[in-house]
C-alpha cells in the first residue's frame, strides 16, 4: 500500500539556519503529495502541496519540490525562524483517492 | 467562518466507559475523516466518509463507530474504552473536488485519556 517515510527528529536548529526535511513515498500510481505543519496545541493545517512530477510547491518561505525518479519530496527551508517551531508531517494521497496517508512527524525546534 | 469544531478538547474515561466525540464543520464538505495521533507514530485514519449516509472503515477502526447523518456532523463513538485508546484525536473535513480536493481542514484535536 502507499506509505511515506520522513527522517526522524526532533531537528532543533538556531535561527536563520537551514532546515531541510527528507520525505520519501511509496505508492502504486502517482500521488499528490504535502507537507503539513502542527503549531504547539493546534491542529494540522496545509503548509505546501505538489499534484505531480516536477511540481514545486511554496509557502512561508518553504518549498518542495515533487521528484518522482527519486520518489521525494523533501522540504526545505533557507533561514528559518523561532516561530516555524513545529511539528511538519509529509503526507500523500494517490490519484483518484481523497484519503490521506502520513509520515510520523518531525518535530522541529528553532532557537533564537 | 469557524471551520472544523471539536469537542471536548480534554477528556479522561476509566476503563469500560463509552463516550462520543463529537465533530462539526461549517464548510458545506463532502468528505470528512477521524484520525488518531500517536507519538512517533503519525496519524492512523479511524473513519471517513464521502456524504451523509455514507462511511468506511479506515486503519484502525476497531472499537469505534461512526455516524454522518448530516453534512456537517461525524461524531466519533468509543465504545468500551480501553488504555489503547488513549490517543490525541483529529477530525478534518475536505471537498469532494476542485481546487481544494485533498486539503484537509483539522480541527484543534480532542485528548483522550483512558484510566
Amino acid at each position: 500500500g502507499d506509505s511515506v517515510t520522513q527522517m526522524e527528529g526532533p531537528v532543533t536548529l538556531s535561527e536563520e539556519a537551514f532546515l531541510t526535511i527528507n520525505c520519501t513515498y511509496t505508492a502504486t500510481g502517482y500521488p499528490s503529495l504535502f507537507w503539513y505543519v502542527q503549531y504547539p496545541g493546534e491542529g494540522l493545517q496545509l503548509l505546501l502541496k505538489a499534484t505531480k512530477a516536477d511540481d514545486k510547491g511554496s509557502n512561508k518561505g518553504f518549498e518542495a519540490t515533487y521528484r518522482k525518479e527519486t520518489t521525494s519530496f523533501h522540504l526545505e527551508k533557507g533561514s528559518v525562524q523561532v516561530s516555524d517551531s513545529a511539528v511538519y508531517f509529509c503526507a500523500l494521497s494517490d490519484r483518484g483517492d481523497y484519503k490521506l496517508s502520513f509520515g510520523a512527524g518531525t518535530t522541529v525546534t528553532v532557537r533564537a | 467562518n469557524a471551520g472544523v469544531t471539536q469537542t471536548p478538547k480534554f477528556r479522561i474515561l476509566k476503563i469500560g466507559q463509552s463516550m462520543t466525540l463529537q465533530c462539526a464543520q461549517d464548510m458545506n464538505h463532502n468528505y470528512m475523516y477521524w484520525y488518531r495521533q500517536d507519538p512517533g507514530m503519525g496519524l492512523k485514519l479511524i473513519y471517513y466518509s464521502v456524504g451523509a449516509g455514507i462511511t468506511d472503515k479506515g486503519e484502525v477502526p476497531n472499537g469505534y463507530n461512526v455516524s454522518r447523518s448530516t453534512t456537517e456532523d461525524f461524531p466519533l463513538r468509543l465504545e468500551l474504552a480501553a488504555p489503547s485508546q488513549t490517543s490525541v484525536y483529529f477530525c478534518a473535513s475536505s471537498p469532494a473536488g476542485g481546487k481544494g480536493a485533498n486539503v484537509l481542514t483539522f480541527g484543534a484535536g480532542s485528548r483522550l485519556t483512558v484510566l
